[in-house]
């Protein structure tokens, strides 16, 4: 199975929005509304801050949101702080039962 | 507040297996499944298998072969077998609980454990 393509780096500077994409096909991201994005800062493991698409788990800031069109998903991150400069993953469900992750994305705040 | 610990050995040789071991501390072991993923030094996530608490699994057709999940009810555990490793099998382990019911997300992980293959 193939991963899911994401964009290898974005920035944005404080208080800009950000969207990070996430394509995949119609056997796996078009396909099931189990897209999840984790956030993963060096040495530490991935944290979950959306899952079923766009829901958001309890304690994760109201700035980060998920949606998605088609065969792509989207998180967007609003009111860009510090510390939101991690690397990004998308992961979702796929039409074989298994589960499949993008290639990453590297945030950058300016 | 679930926990999840993770051990096993971190440096092995070419053709020998590596083991590894996830145990679940809080929180209903029979409603999840069980992951493991893993990632490679400056690399990205590769999802390797998961388990549900009766033994059912599912692998990366990619590492099927190789995988062997397992599971210990009695004890909240489950653990990861890859044989053959090569150097390619380089990477930090991570253990994972799933939701797995119709919705799929990774929601608690344990703290990962570089398993490094070299001769």
């Amino acid at each position: 199975q193939s991963a899911l393509a994401q964009p290898a780096s974005v920035s944005g500077s404080p208080g800009q929005s950000i969207t990070i994409s996430c394509t995949g096909t119609s056997s796996d991201v078009g396909g099931y509304n189990s897209v999840s994005w984790y956030q993963q800062h060096p040495g530490k493991a991935p944290k979950l801050m959306i899952y079923d698409v766009s829901n958001r788990p309890s304690g994760v800031s109201n700035r980060f949101s998920g949606s998605k069109s088609g065969n792509t998903a989207s998180l967007t991150i609003s009111g860009l702080q510090a510390e939101d400069e991690a690397d990004y993953y998308c992961s979702s469900y796929t039409i074989n039962n298994t589960r499949v992750f993008g290639g990453g994305t590297k945030l950058t705040v300016l | 507040q679930v926990q999840i610990q993770q051990w096993g050995a971190g440096l092995l040789k070419p053709s020998e297996t590596l083991s590894l071991t996830c145990a679940v501390y809080g929180g209903s072991f029979s409603d999840y499944h069980w992951s493991w993923i893993r990632q490679p030094p400056g690399k990205g996530l590769e999802w390797i298998g998961q388990i549900n608490y009766i033994g059912n699994t599912t692998y990366n057709p990619s590492l099927q072969s190789r995988v062997t999940i397992s599971v210990d009810t009695s004890k909240n555990q489950f653990s990861l077998s890859l044989g053959s490793v090569t150097a390619a099998d380089t990477a930090v382990y991570y253990c994972a609980r799933e939701r797995g019911i119709e919705s799929y997300y990774f929601d608690y992980w344990g703290q990962g454990t570089l398993v490094t293959v070299s001769s």
